[in-house]
């Protein structure tokens, strides 16, 4: 199985600040044959299931406000909240899709400071 | 609208079963494939199972195959997910997930969720 991992577990940041969230495969998730990224990111707020952020690692989502965005190829993504709204605060996860079964990374909480 | 709601899950006792339905409204269901996802509390989360458009083709997480068997029935636009032997490790929120169309496998919607708590 590829193994995703995120940093940090959890992090606090000011409103109207940036917010970075990392995520690493264990293999890489680029497909050559299409040069796509397999790979998404899921907002999860608490009580509620997981809303769809990201795919192929930097499209958005519709509706997704454009402070969101992903970044990244290979093994090594990135999330970004470009500037930290109140009702952003919710748990992030990574997902990657090339392989199965599909994996999750284990989760980084976004609280304000 | 597209939704998905769970129900079935409970509170079941070691060596249990357990059936869990995702009744689909809102899209085309017999188009789609669709999965369930699985959080335990206050962890990530774990794919379970997926089947394919028509039924025909199935595929499990280690953990949980011989155990579980998904399938669906596309005339009442329902998912199932039929829970044998469960043990205290399949104590979770159970999600039902649609994958997108086209040929990217993430999951566009999700349900609610349903509880499934295993325990004596």
């Amino acid at each position: 199985d590829i193994v995703m991992t995120q940093s940090p577990d959890s992090l606090a940041v000011s409103l109207g600040e940036r917010a970075t969230i990392n995520c690493k495969s264990s293999q890489s998730v680029l497909y050559s044959s299409n040069n796509k990224n397999y790979l998404a990111w899921y907002q999860q707020k608490a009580g509620q299931p997981p809303q769809l952020l990201i795919y192929w690692a930097s499209t958005r989502e519709f509706g997704v406000p454009d402070r969101f965005s992903g970044s990244g190829s290979g093994t090594d993504f990135t999330l970004t909240i470009s500037s930290l709204q109140a009702e952003d605060v919710a748990v992030y996860y990574c997902q990657q899709y090339y392989g199965t079964p599909e994996t999750f990374g284990q989760g980084t909480k976004v609280e304000i400071k | 609208e597209v939704q998905l709601v769970e129900s079935g899950g409970g509170l079941v006792q070691p060596g249990g079963s357990l059936r869990l339905s995702c009744a689909a409204s809102g899209f085309t269901f017999s188009s789609y494939w669709m999965h369930w996802v699985r959080q335990a509390p206050g962890k990530g989360l774990v794919w379970v199972s997926r089947i394919n458009s028509d039924g025909s083709s199935t595929n499990y997480a280690d953990s949980v195959k011989g155990r579980f068997t998904i399938s669906r029935d596309n005339a009442k636009n329902t998912l199932y997910l039929q829970m044998n032997s469960l043990r205290a490790e399949d104590t979770a929120v159970y999600y039902c997930a649609r994958k997108t169309d086209g040929s990217g496998w993430w999951f566009d919607y999700w349900g609610q969720g349903t509880l499934v708590t295993v325990s004596s």
